[in-house]
């Protein structure tokens, strides 16, 4: 079991929006920890989508936005594009384990 | 670009070590550290570790202490992670990837290395 709970999988028409939750406790990230999130395309390695909950690195289409709410996170995506068909992770920190976490990861299927 | 370069793929036996490295470029090395993740088949990610490449202070995964050693050489540009005592669940493609420094433990990895895949079997 992943420390970070995610849905296993979620979907989506083209054009719709979407979300994913990221579930964890008081010892991550309702301690206040930042939560990140990536995407992985098949076959390729993780890219940076959001960092410090809410922010876009350069080159992330705004259609990608983030939220963080007590001891959970959300990753949505609008307009949805058959190239967003992925797996994606949220990644926070934990004071119990001493080391970065990692959701179980959300396939994203475009329907 | 920022760029990781991983070495290519790795089969050994259980029992074995096993040592990746990642060529860091196009940026100052001693100002990041390197995190490591591996991935098994059809899995999700697992955090295995991190260095700094600015005074060499490591910490690792828990349940992966006393087995993993991380390991940085600034001449080059070149962080290592080698693995010992291998066994059949260790079998998964290593990922490096560059962390910042400065707000640790709150940062994030960015870019990643392309993955070597390290299989284990007899």
């Amino acid at each position: 079991q992943s420390v970070l709970t995610q849905p296993p999988s979620v979907s989506g028409a083209p054009g719709q929006r979407v979300t994913i939750s990221c579930t964890g406790t008081s010892s991550n990230i309702g301690a206040g920890y930042d939560v990140h999130w990536y995407q992985q395309l098949p076959g390729t390695a993780p890219k940076l989508l959001i960092y410090r909950n809410t922010n876009r690195p350069s080159g992330v289409p705004d259609r990608f936005s983030g939220s963080k709410s007590g001891t959970s996170a959300s990753l949505a995506i609008t307009g949805l594009q058959a190239e967003d068909e992925a797996d994606y992770y949220c990644q926070s920190y934990d004071n119990s384990l001493s080391g970065w976490v990692f959701g179980g990861g959300t396939k994203l299927t475009a329907l | 670009q920022v760029q990781l370069v991983q070495s290519g793929a790795e089969v050994k036996k259980p029992g074995a070590s096993v040592k990746v490295s990642c060529k860091a470029s196009g940026y100052t090395f001693t100002s990041y550290g390197i995190s490591w993740v591996r991935q098994a088949p059809g899995q999700g990610l697992e955090w295995m570790g991190w260095i700094s490449a600015h005074d060499d202070y490591t910490s690792y995964a828990q349940h992966l202490q006393g087995r993993v050693t991380m390991t940085t050489d600034t001449s080059t540009s070149t962080a290592y992670m080698e693995l010992r005592s291998l066994r059949s669940d260790d079998m998964a493609v290593y990922y490096c990837a560059r962390v910042p420094i400065v707000g640790t433990p709150r940062n994030w990895f960015d870019p990643w290395g392309q993955g070597t895949l390290v299989t284990v079997s007899s």
